[in-house]
Parts: structure tokens; C-alpha cells; sequence
């Protein structure tokens, strides 16, 4: 199985500044990655697939990068509603496997 | 607008199944396929498998094959998802989740399951 790696599980950031939570592949995946947010309270939210290509309604300051292993999900200038859990997730082959994920809080 | 409804939560014996269900709504139930999510308490989120509603194909997690069935009602639009033989490893909370393929698009609100006697 494809192991994929949320190096840091906790991060704390201010509204209006920028933060980037990267996701590592144990094989190279191509681009076949997505991000998912959650919130407490909210159903998982797709804000990103293929790597880089925003789901319709995601914010134009979320932005991933990236292919092969390395990965990186961008969000500017922090507003309130960011900060929640963020997964990466692998579908370059199956089974489908999930970071352990990053959260995001308010500092 | 895209809605997955799912059962409420369950509380089952050790060694006992539950079927959960996941109605699909506003969109066309046929179209995409429906995966199935599982999330133990504090932990990460593990894939068991996909059903396509059109042919009725499944593909599982080589580690849910033997835990998990599912299946689908076209006729009401709901997709099922049974777990047989019940251990406290099976205590978590399952998301009916709705992919364009592998791509998962939409979560359901999740369902917990205490697996307890």
C-alpha cells in the first residue's frame, strides 16, 4: 500500500498569515492526490484533486502543489473559517490511502 | 445539492453484523460510484472499498474483504455497507462518501459504531 505522510500533525497560525501542510508519498503517485478539510461540527470537504486543481467552491487562496512524492497544500492570508483538519489522499492505485492528517489551529 | 443521508448511530454485541445505509440524493444515483470510509477514534481514515450503483461492481480494501459487504438499492437510491463478526477493532465511525471514480467528492456525516457488550 502506498504510505502517505503528514509530517507535522499540528500547526498554529494566525488569521492573515500563510501556512503550507505537506503530504509525502512512499512511491511516487504522479499527481493522483487530493485534500480534504473537516471541521468540527461539518462533513469531510474535497478542496482539492489531481494535485493542484480546485474543487468548484474552494477558495482562490487554497492552492496544492506538487506531483510524484512531495506535496504541498498553501492557504494565504488565514481567515477564521480555515482552520479545521486537513488529509491528503492518494488514488494513483488502490487501495485508496490517507495521510494521518494535519490540524490547523488558530494561535 | 448533493445530499447522503446516514443511518443513525449503532450499538452492537461483540460477534454480531450491522448494515448501515446511506440514501443518495440530488444527483443522479447511477453516476458515481459510492466508497465507503472508516475512522477509528483519534485515528487516520481508511478506505474499505467502492460500489459501483450502475453495475453493481465492488472493489474492497484486501483488509475489509472479509469484514465487509456492500451493496446498493437502486430503486430507493440507498447504498449499504454490512459488517460481519463485530470486534471492538470495529468501533469507529463509517462515512458513505460519493466519487467521480477514485476521487472522492462528497462525505455523508458519518456513523458510529460501539461495538460493546
Amino acid at each position: 500500500d502506498v504510505q502517505m505522510t503528514q509530517s507535522l500533525s499540528y500547526l498554529a497560525a494566525s488569521p492573515g498569515e500563510s501556512v503550507s501542510i505537506s503530504c509525502k508519498a512512499s512511491k511516487s503517485i504522479s499527481n493522483y492526490l487530493a485534500w480534504y478539510q473537516q471541521k468540527p461540527g461539518e462533513a469531510y470537504k474535497l478542496l482539492i484533486y489531481s494535485g493542484s486543481t480546485l474543487q468548484s467552491g474552494t477558495p482562490s487562496r487554497f492552492s496544492g502543489s506538487g506531483s510524484g512524492t512531495d506535496f504541498t497544500l498553501t492557504i494565504r492570508s488565514l481567515e477564521p473559517e480555515d482552520f479545521g483538519l486537513y488529509y491528503c489522499q492518494q488514488y494513483y492505485e488502490k487501495p485508496l490511502t490517507f495521510g494521518s492528517g494535519t490540524k490547523l489551529e488558530i494561535k | 445539492q448533493v445530499n447522503l443521508l446516514q443511518s443513525g448511530a449503532a450499538l452492537v454485541k461483540p460477534g454480531a453484523s450491522v448494515k448501515l445505509s446511506c440514501k443518495a440524493s440530488g444527483y443522479t444515483f447511477t453516476d458515481y460510484y459510492i466508497h465507503w470510509v472508516k475512522q477509528s477514534h483519534g485515528k487516520s481514515l481508511e478506505w474499505i472499498g467502492y460500489i459501483n450503483p450502475n453495475s453493481g461492481y465492488t472493489n474492497y480494501n484486501e483488509k475489509f474483504k472479509s469484514k465487509a459487504t456492500l451493496t446498493v438499492d437502486k430503486s430507493t437510491n440507498t447504498a449499504y455497507m454490512e459488517l460481519s463478526r463485530l470486534t471492538s477493532e470495529d468501533s469507529a465511525t463509517y462515512y458513505c462518501t460519493l466519487g467521480a471514480m477514485m476521487v472522492i467528492g462528497y462525505w455523508g456525516q458519518g456513523v458510529m459504531v460501539t461495538v460493546s457488550s
